[in-house]
């Protein structure tokens, strides 16, 4: 099974709505990432989260990290076509420190509908 | 700045033979990740090395190997090359105890 569910797999939003993608590990979380990637290109870093009860805002995404460290939720306000693309969290699952490698989820397909 | 900077940008290949790729990191970075992501799914973590030394792998076979220079960029190299390893490999770096990776564009890695 995989290690980091996230959900839901697909979302079709017009635009103007709002959003939430969620992010469910089975293992604490030492470091919850939130990228973005647009079809077949690299991925661009959205936002890190790493102490239980985290929250962080940019422009009009908002991220959390629950208490027990196990999910996380990304949440878009007013939706617009420039947010359409695949969101992936990443996560780091050792507890030594440093930058590990991280294990992803499988993204979710995000369209917007004008 | 420059940030990640990977080559080639697509690369075809035929079964059996041997492929090398190569990441240039973020100025300032020490630490290279590689990751490879197959169509439709989320990125699986290869290695990662630093101080010129492989430092974690992923479950990764040993066909695929690597290398990280004094000057911190790295390469990528798959030997005997299978149909399932066609998809876009992923270079991120970071510093050590920076935490956030960095990605570069990606190599698509086409084996016919």
């Amino acid at each position: 099974s995989q290690e980091l569910e996230q959900s839901p797999q697909s979302l079709i939003v017009q635009e103007g709505k709002n959003l939430t993608i969620n992010c469910t590990s089975s293992k604490t979380l030492y470091g919850l990432y939130w990228y973005k990637q647009k079809y077949g290109e690299g991925l661009i870093f959205l936002m890190m989260l790493q102490k239980g009860g985290e929250e962080k805002s940019h422009e009009k995404i908002t991220a959390k990290l629950d208490e027990k460290k196990q999910q996380s939720s990304l949440h878009i306000t007013a939706s617009q076509p420039s947010h359409a693309g695949i969101y992936l969290c990443g996560a780091d699952m050792n507890s030594g420190g440093g930058a590990d490698g991280l294990t992803f989820g499988k993204g979710t397909h995000l369209i917007i509908q004008p | 700045d420059a940030g990640v900077t990977q080559s080639p940008t697509h690369l075809i290949k035929t079964r059996g033979q041997q492929v090398t790729l190569r990441c240039s990191p973020k100025s300032g970075h020490d630490t290279v990740s590689w990751y490879q992501q197959a169509l439709g799914q989320g990125p699986q973590f290869i290695f990662q090395y630093y101080e010129e030394e492989e430092r974690q792998r992923g479950n990764f076979p040993d066909r695929f190997s690597g290398h990280q220079f004094p000057n911190y960029s790295s390469e990528l190299n798959v030997n005997a090359l299978l149909l399932g390893d066609s998809a876009l490999y992923l270079c991120a770096s970071s510093l050590m105890w920076g935490h956030i990776q960095y990605f570069g564009a990606g190599t698509r890695l086409s084996v016919l």
